[in-house]
């Protein structure tokens, strides 16, 4: 069963517009939530993370929100811009024995931002 | 300043050859995965090293994978004997393991395609 799911496949915004990429899990005792970024070709690049202490972080035109009680994350792309279209995965992990634990990935959705 | 390289970025072969992948980590870090992506189940680790000892390997999927990490700076993923429902793409990535705030930095990947 997954931990982490990322019910769209894909998701199309208009340039200068805001996209909002969702993820949900089913283990409450991840302790990090991150998002990464991968363009064809190439590995996923890490973006964002988010403490399971935290509802909100921000850096730049990148947010993630944190809803524990929904089991529920969201990234929002704020103003959208072409150059953002690329497969975006969610990652949870739980922080064990001081080490960095598995990242549990979800299937990704797909941004596209046209023009 | 070299990210981690994998090599070969693609590779063919026939079903029932022996398969190598490698994986040259970022230096000083010390923490190295293996991932696998394929449509079906999206990303997913298959073990990862700890100062180059075998940390968690129940992500890999049976005995014909094995991996080996005989110095901090060079992983294999060896695959023998190969069968088509192994093509994937490989990612090899690295850490510093005692904190997320230093994310997993992802290599390009080898496309691995079994005939």
């Amino acid at each position: 069963d997954q931990q982490v799911k990322q019910n769209s496949p894909s998701l199309s915004v208009q340039e200068g517009r805001i996209s909002i990429l969702n993820c949900d899990y089913t283990n409450s005792m991840f302790d990090y939530f991150l998002w990464y970024k991968k363009y064809p070709a190439e590995g996923p690049t890490f973006l964002i993370s988010i403490s399971s202490i935290k509802d909100k972080n921000e850096d730049g035109r990148f947010t993630v929100f944190l809803n524990k009680s929904a089991k529920h994350l969201s990234l929002h792309i704020v103003p959208s811009q072409p150059g953002d279209s690329a497969v975006y995965f969610c990652a949870a992990v739980r922080l064990y024995g001081g080490s960095q634990g598995n990242l549990i990935f979800g299937k990704g959705t797909k941004l596209s931002v046209k023009p | 300043d070299a990210g981690v390289i994998q090599s070969p970025r693609h590779e063919v072969t026939e079903m029932g050859q022996e398969v190598t992948l490698r994986c040259k980590p970022i230096s000083g870090h010390n923490s190295l995965f293996w991932y696998r992506q394929t449509m079906m189940r999206g990303l997913e680790l298959l073990i990862y090293f700890n100062n180059n000892v075998p940390i968690d390997d129940s992500g890999m999927p049976e005995d014909r994978f094995s991996a080996k990490m005989p110095n901090a700076s060079f992983s294999t993923l060896k695959i023998q004997p190969s069968e088509p429902r192994d093509s994937a793409v490989y990612f090899c990535a690295s850490s510093f393991w005692v904190s997320l705030n230093q994310p997993q930095h992802f290599g390009d990947g080898t496309r691995l395609s079994i005939l």
